[in-house]
């Protein structure tokens, strides 16, 4: 079965930079999340995007901007990277967000570091 | 605003024993769901199990199940006959659907579990 694709899966950077983190929901997922997960921290809930527009926000820092696409991928921008970027981040996908359960299907992660 | 807490960091146990992975939330919502994850060393998240509030019986996936206790507001998971392979970090985590929106999960802090052989 399909799953949530990230890419890339690894990405360096230095301090002061931007990066762009891609992800593919699974088909007919029409939802996104993003998360980040510091090193030996629990996943922090970044935002979210249902059917194209931004439904919750989280402890998203503001140099960071995030949309969905029309085919329903999504991207984070990170801007003015700092050494505390560097984490783990993990998007996944739901379909629907209803009052009802949906499961969030993770991708494998890009794990970002920041020298 | 939610809140996990999950009390054991750490645990070791002995191969095809069972185990009990604690957790606790708060919330004022009555609509939520419960959450548990497994994350390996490898660092993908794997779903195991879930709960919703107004479920009226545990819920039960393969040799993972969860103690559901509304009124003391834990979820509890238990793995039965455990193996070297659920060597792992879990995550309990809540999901409240009372907003209508794609809210995020809100994760507790973890729990590190080691299988002996």
């Amino acid at each position: 079965a399909a799953g949530v694709i990230q890419s890339p899966r690894h990405l360096i950077k230095e301090k002061r930079e931007t990066a762009t983190l891609k992800c593919y929901p699974i088909p007919r997922h029409d939802t996104v999340y993003w998360y980040q997960q510091g090193p030996g921290q629990d996943p922090q809930f970044l935002i979210s995007f249902y059917e194209k527009m931004q439904s919750d926000k989280g402890s998203i820092p503001d140099r960071f901007s995030a949309q969905q696409f029309s085919d329903y991928h999504s991207e984070l921008n990170m801007s003015s990277l700092e050494l505390g970027d560097s984490a783990l981040y993990f998007c996944a996908s739901s379909l629907g967000t209803s009052f009802s359960y949906n499961e969030q299907f993770f991708g494998p992660g890009t794990r970002l570091t920041v020298l | 605003a939610q809140k996990i807490t999950q009390t054991q960091p750490g645990m070791f146990v002995q191969e095809k024993e069972a185990v009990t992975l604690d957790c606790t939330y708060d919330t004022s919502d009555p609509s939520y769901g419960l959450f548990w994850y497994k994350q390996p060393s490898s660092g993908e998240m794997i779903f195991l199990i879930y709960q919703g509030s107004y479920d009226q019986q545990n819920a039960t996936e393969g040799r993972y199940s969860l103690n559901f206790q509304k009124a003391r507001k834990s979820a509890n998971l238990v793995i039965s006959a455990s193996q070297l392979g659920d060597s792992a970090m879990y995550f309990c985590a809540m999901r409240v659907v009372s907003g209508g929106g794609a809210d995020g999960l809100t994760f507790g802090k973890g729990t590190h579990l080691i299988i002996q052989p």
